[in-house]
């Protein structure tokens, strides 16, 4: 089935510093993406949908300078925290949906990452 | 406009006993409904969907789940529970057909007692 793989699991920076978090779609192209925030005990709230070959959409409230979104190829998002702070420390998921899958499985059902843990000291 | 409503934040069942997980919708338009499983520090795993075919949907692990339009709900029942079901429970609403942006609930931590 359609996979999609997120690097790093885990990281831990300094504050100041910027960290980029990669979403790859595995076996299928995925022309729009989406990358959620996770505070601990909390949903999932939908910060931007990431698409490819131009600018992503940032949901209200997000900071577009602090959250680079760039989605280069049909296979691959990244997501740059930039100049990170301590309250940047959450769990970063990304999702997309499958657009070429064998047979109906995957169709319109959003498939997730494993998600990125960063924590910012 | 859209939203997903999980009854519960919390639910405690023994190992062995049925299972219910509370969701209820609103929706302007069809929705499409699924339930996601989040393991501490993974990601999201889909149990079942909706998409305006069955109303009763049955998923993996022995999940299940009933779409009543008339109750605006999609509630997540499981006969019997095992440890491994101790996660987080999210029920999530999208608009049907094509590739649409999801809005999720709140999350039910399901605990399973041995």
């Amino acid at each position: 089935g359609a996979v999609v793989s997120q690097h790093p699991s885990w990281v831990i920076c300094k504050s100041g510093t910027s960290v980029k978090i990669e979403c790859r779609s595995l076996d299928f192209q995925a022309t729009t993406m989406f990358w959620y925030r996770q505070f601990p005990k909390q949903s999932l709230m939908l910060m931007a949908t990431s698409n490819e070959g131009s600018k992503a959409t940032y949901e209200q409230g997000v900071e577009k300078d602090k959250f680079l979104i760039n989605h280069a190829s049909l296979t691959l998002s990244t997501l740059t925290v930039t100049s990170a702070h301590p309250e940047d420390s959450s769990f970063y998921i990304c999702s997309a949906y499958p657009t070429r899958t064998r047979g109906d499985a995957g169709a319109n059902v959003l498939t997730f990452g494993a998600g990125s843990r960063l924590t910012v000291l | 406009a859209q939203s997903v409503t999980q009854l519960d934040s919390h639910v405690s069942v023994s190992e062995g006993t049925p299972v219910l997980l509370r969701c209820n919708y609103s929706s302007s338009y069809s929705p499409s409904l699924f339930w996601y499983v989040q393991h501490p520090n993974k990601g999201l795993q889909l149990l079942l969907k909706y998409t305006s075919a069955a109303t009763l949907v049955k998923g993996i692990n022995g999940f299940e789940a009933e779409f009543k339009k008339s109750e605006t709900s999609f509630h997540l029942t499981k006969p019997s529970a095992h440890m491994s079901d101790a996660a987080e429970y999210f029920c999530v609403v999208s608009r049907s057909g094509g590739y649409q942006k999801v809005t999720f609930g709140t999350g039910t931590k399901l605990q399973v007692i041995p």
